[in-house]
């Protein structure tokens, strides 16, 4: 298996710009994570999905951030409009809930900067 | 969910085991432990986890206390290529409907440096 697959790597935009990330988890995995990590905060849980269903997405900053997971193989993140304080490295996981517990394996992760 | 407390920094000599301490003394009966870990530049990385019983795998051992409120993660032949944050997490087993349990908390880690 490839993995949890993230792209972009790396992406930089300016402020006000729309960033989509998006995000392929593992095959067979139900449950998908997106995690934001800065040097301030540290690794943050944004939100979370079970079988394509949000299931808790307290951790998401404000409105300008959205996730969707139209089917099991694919994930979007969006920031609408841009701003610099988002810049971070967002993680995707991936896991079997009801499985093996608490087994995420993460993707390499996409490293975001607004300028 | 518990939380845990970890050294902030620790070193080790390259070839010897790395014994990285947690402290969970608010854990539950129902709460595992986990270890992640986080190599410079990458995403974290399952480790192990455990819930009263010992356990070893291809990567380390996992030792708990037997009052579950602290445990030890070994790295019995530390290499340079194991330099990284460790993470020390407890939760509740996640449901197969999931829930609230089925999220990991990070705190900050240990970061363990593995000199020749």
């Amino acid at each position: 298996d490839a993995g949890v697959i993230q792209s972009p790597r790396h992406e930089v935009t300016e402020m006000g710009q729309e960033v989509t990330l998006r995000c392929k988890p593992i095959s067979g995995h139900n449950s998908l994570f997106w995690y934001r990590q800065t040097m301030m905060r540290g690794l943050e849980l944004l939100i979370y999905f079970n079988n394509n269903v949000p299931i808790d997405d307290s951790g998401m900053p404000e409105d300008r951030f959205s996730a969707k997971m139209p089917n099991a193989s694919f994930s979007t993140l969006k920031i609408q409009p841009s701003e610099p304080r988002d810049s971070a490295v967002y993680f995707c996981a991936s896991s079997l809930a009801g499985g093996p517990p608490g087994s995420q394996y993460f993707g390499p992760g996409t490293r975001l900067l607004v300028l | 969910d518990a939380k845990t407390t970890q050294p902030t920094s620790m070193d080790c000599a390259e070839g010897r085991a790395a014994n990285l301490p947690c402290n969970h003394s608010t854990i539950s009966g129902n709460e595992y432990v986990y270890w992640y870990r986080q190599i410079h530049s990458q995403g974290p990385q399952y480790i192990i986890h455990g819930l009263k019983n010992n356990e070893t795998n291809e990567m380390a051992s996992l030792i708990i206390t037997e009052d579950r409120k602290s445990s030890t993660l070994i790295l019995p032949h530390a290499t340079l290529r194991d330099t990284a944050v460790y993470y020390c997490i407890v939760r509740a087993r996640s449901t197969p409907y999931g829930g609230s349990q089925g999220n990991l908390i990070f705190g900050k880690g240990t970061k363990l440096s593995v000199k020749p």
